[in-house]
């Protein structure tokens, strides 16, 4: 099922700083690239999401990056707030036909004061 | 937003005995539903896809008769864990598109079995 890889593991960022989280798929396939934030005994609530038919979203302070012929794909987090503590999963899954969310291992960011 | 929901939130079990989990989509019909686990600092892995009248279908390695899924309506489906063990200790997250087709996540069912 390790489709889809996250990188870093763990991030620290100061608050007002930029969170870098850089996510790459294996399947062409694929049409539908949502991130996720999970918060220590909750389900992941649905941050974002883009299709491969553009190459950059932005939602307030989230940003998604795309870049179909790299087959990667990148969230920033515009000025960090402690509050954005928190895993965050990238994600991808063929949402023409509702198929399954394929999840990255995760990214467990810490923003410091 | 859509929501999705769970029940219970949290359950404590003895090993041996069956543990059944809801989950609801709301404010949607959902003809397919997914059932994930999670283990403590680890990702979501995908168990089964649950399909409304038909039979669920089970990713590799997942025991389906150990974890029996039924889709009896477009708003609801459910996991029974059978028999179960201190090693099915785990969280367990269902999901749903909604019809503009975005995955939402329910708040997810601890179990624990003692």
């Amino acid at each position: 099922q390790q489709q889809v890889k996250q990188s870093p593991q763990s991030l620290i960022v100061q608050k007002g700083g930029i969170s870098i989280i850089n996510c790459a798929y294996e399947n062409t396939a694929f049409d539908y690239f949502p991130w996720y934030q999970q918060f220590p005994g909750k389900g992941p609530a649905l941050l974002i999401a883009i299709r491969p038919d553009v190459s950059e979203k932005k939602e307030g302070r989230f940003t998604i990056s795309f870049n179909k012929s790299a087959k990667q794909f990148s969230l920033h987090i515009m000025d960090s707030q402690p509050g954005d503590s928190a895993t965050y999963f990238c994600a991808a899954s063929k949402k023409t036909s509702y198929d399954k969310v394929i999840f990255g291992p995760g990214t467990s960011l810490s923003v410091i004061p | 937003g859509a929501v999705v929901s769970q029940h219970p939130s949290w359950v404590i079990c003895k090993s041996g005995t069956s543990v059944k989990i809801e989950c609801r989509s709301l404010d949607f019909q959902a003809t397919t539903m997914f059932w994930y686990r999670q283990f403590p600092k680890q990702s979501l892995m995908l168990m089964a896809t649950s399909n409304e009248g038909s039979k669920a279908t089970y990713e590799q390695g997942v025991e389906k008769d150990k974890f029996l899924i039924n889709h009896a309506s477009l708003t609801l489906s459910t996991l029974t864990v059978t028999s179960a063990h201190p090693e099915d200790s785990s969280f367990y997250i269902c999901s749903a598109f909604t019809l503009h087709t975005e995955a939402f996540f329910g708040q997810g069912t601890r179990l624990t079995v003692v």
